[in-house]
């Protein structure tokens, strides 16, 4: 069955270095891969959509690499800040159908 | 603001209540899910509706029960619930169902109406 691993701990990381959260998924060929960010209560938000036939992806202090080989897309966010403290969930999906499956989410935490 | 909204954002209701979750979108778009977050688990398709027809049915028990009476509303009826239905309950949309115009799917998110059956 399809699956979609996400870091299963929590991530801590001192406020202005690089966190890299990690995605993979297995018996699963996405033809694409969104992110979301998710706050305590609240519904997730759309962050970047990366196709299958694109490497990387940037927007501001994101970036997301995809990589169909290894089954594999890295969310790094630069300069993190406290306020980039959040859950963060990946959501392969298909091009032919709009269903899309959403990982577990990873918890990031950014200490001043 | 998401342009998603949902009412109400807290319900406790007992197992044997019936109440309904009420979902509205002000974006244009003609799909519209629901979905179920339980602690420490994935988000849970439960149901689409895309154009008002629903197209997705995620085995989900009879005791929850979606309606959608045009594109901008959603509501998903309760009745008969149980303990391990506690859950946040989000509502989504997106421009349509994996259509040309939209076949990456970009949804936006409602802030959930955390349920509690007691």
């Amino acid at each position: 069955s399809q699956k979609i691993e996400q870091n299963s701990e929590a991530l801590n990381i001192q406020e202005g270095k690089t966190a890299t959260l990690t995605c993979n998924y297995t018996n699963y060929s996405p033809a694409y891969l969104q992110w979301y960010r998710q706050d305590p209560g609240r519904g997730p938000v759309f962050l970047l959509l990366i196709r299958e036939n694109e490497k990387e992806k940037r927007k501001e202090r994101l970036k997301v690499t995809f990589d169909t080989t290894l089954k594999q897309s890295l969310f790094h966010i630069t300069a993190s800040q406290p306020a980039d403290s959040a859950t963060y969930l990946c959501a392969p999906g298909y091009s032919s159908a709009s269903k899309i499956i959403f990982g577990s989410g990873t918890r990031l935490s950014i200490r001043p | 603001e998401t342009g998603v909204t949902q009412t109400p954002r807290h319900l406790v209701m007992g197992m044997t209540n019936k109440k309904s979750l009420k979902c509205e979108q002000h974006l244009g778009h003609n799909a519209m899910y629901w979905y179920k977050q339980s602690a420490k688990k994935p988000l849970e398709l439960m149901f689409v509706y895309n154009f008002k027809e629903q197209t997705e049915n995620n085995s989900v028990p009879s005791r929850f029960s979606p309606e959608c009476p045009n594109s901008s509303h959603l509501f998903l009826h309760l009745h008969t619930l149980q303990p391990e239905d506690s859950a946040l309950y989000l509502c989504a949309s997106s421009q349509d169902w994996g259509t040309p115009r939209n076949p990456y799917n970009e949804q936006f998110f409602g802030p959930g109406t955390r349920l509690t059956v007691l």
